[in-house]
């Protein structure tokens, strides 16, 4: 099976840095995703790291480790906007890879 | 591009009533997933079509969900008999198969409260 681990809540103000980590164990690994959920919104995809080291894609990066099983979300210069919670799913060999199994979700409370 | 489109957006019913959730993917996407997203469970998987055809129904809870893909541009979720315990946010996501594999991209949603 699969299980996912990350922290449930986050605060930070804005114009900081934060970061949101995932740790997961699964059987057949193809790679990691951050989704962003805002309330009464659905899940937008943020990013897809399938190797080792870090994605960058303007305020938001990922990085992941497949040796630590560990992966992580790093949002920069916060803004309000940015309050939301965010997900790490794992894609995994299940269903031909196509099995995306999320992780329990990190609510970021950004503070003026 | 629409996007995924789903309805109802609400449906508020009574238990024991007949419940169908309603799909449109994103043109030209041919995997199709349903999620069910409730506080205590999180986004759980119910089932999977790719090319309209179910790969996984693991995930459906019982007998009584049933999904279905006739074509490529339609799915139904359905609940009979349904019950207060399946109230919950009911998500359809679209990907496309092979270079896109890796997007979900995720309709608005259709919550449901089962009274």
């Amino acid at each position: 099976g699969q299980s996912l681990e990350q922290p449930s809540e986050v605060t930070a103000v804005e114009g900081a840095i934060v970061q949101i980590n995932c740790t997961y164990q699964t059987s057949g690994f193809y790679g990691l995703s951050w989704y962003q959920q805002h309330d009464g919104g659905a899940p937008t995809f943020l990013s897809y790291n399938a190797l080792d080291g870090l994605e960058e894609t303007g305020r938001f990066s990922s990085f992941l480790s497949r040796s630590d099983s560990y992966g992580y979300l790093l949002l920069q210069e916060l803004q309000m906007k940015d309050s939301a919670s965010y997900f790490c799913a794992v894609r995994d060999q299940a269903l031909g890879g196509q099995n995306f199994v999320f992780g329990p979700g990190t609510r970021l409370s950004v503070l003026p | 591009d629409a996007g995924v489109i789903q309805s109802p957006r609400h449906e508020v019913t009574e238990m024991g009533q007949e419940v169908t959730l309603r799909c449109k993917p994103i043109s030209g996407h041919n995997s199709l997933f349903w999620y069910r997203q409730t506080m205590m469970r999180g986004l759980e998987l119910l089932i999977y079509f790719n090319n309209n055809v179910p790969i996984d129904d693991s995930g459906m809870p019982e007998d009584r969900f049933s999904a279905k893909m006739p074509n490529a541009s339609f799915s139904t979720l359905k609940i009979q008999p349904s019950e207060p315990r399946d109230s919950a946010v009911y998500f359809c996501a679209s990907s496309l198969r092979g270079t896109g594999a890796n997007v979900l991209t995720f309709g608005a949603g259709s919550r449901l409260t089962v009274l």
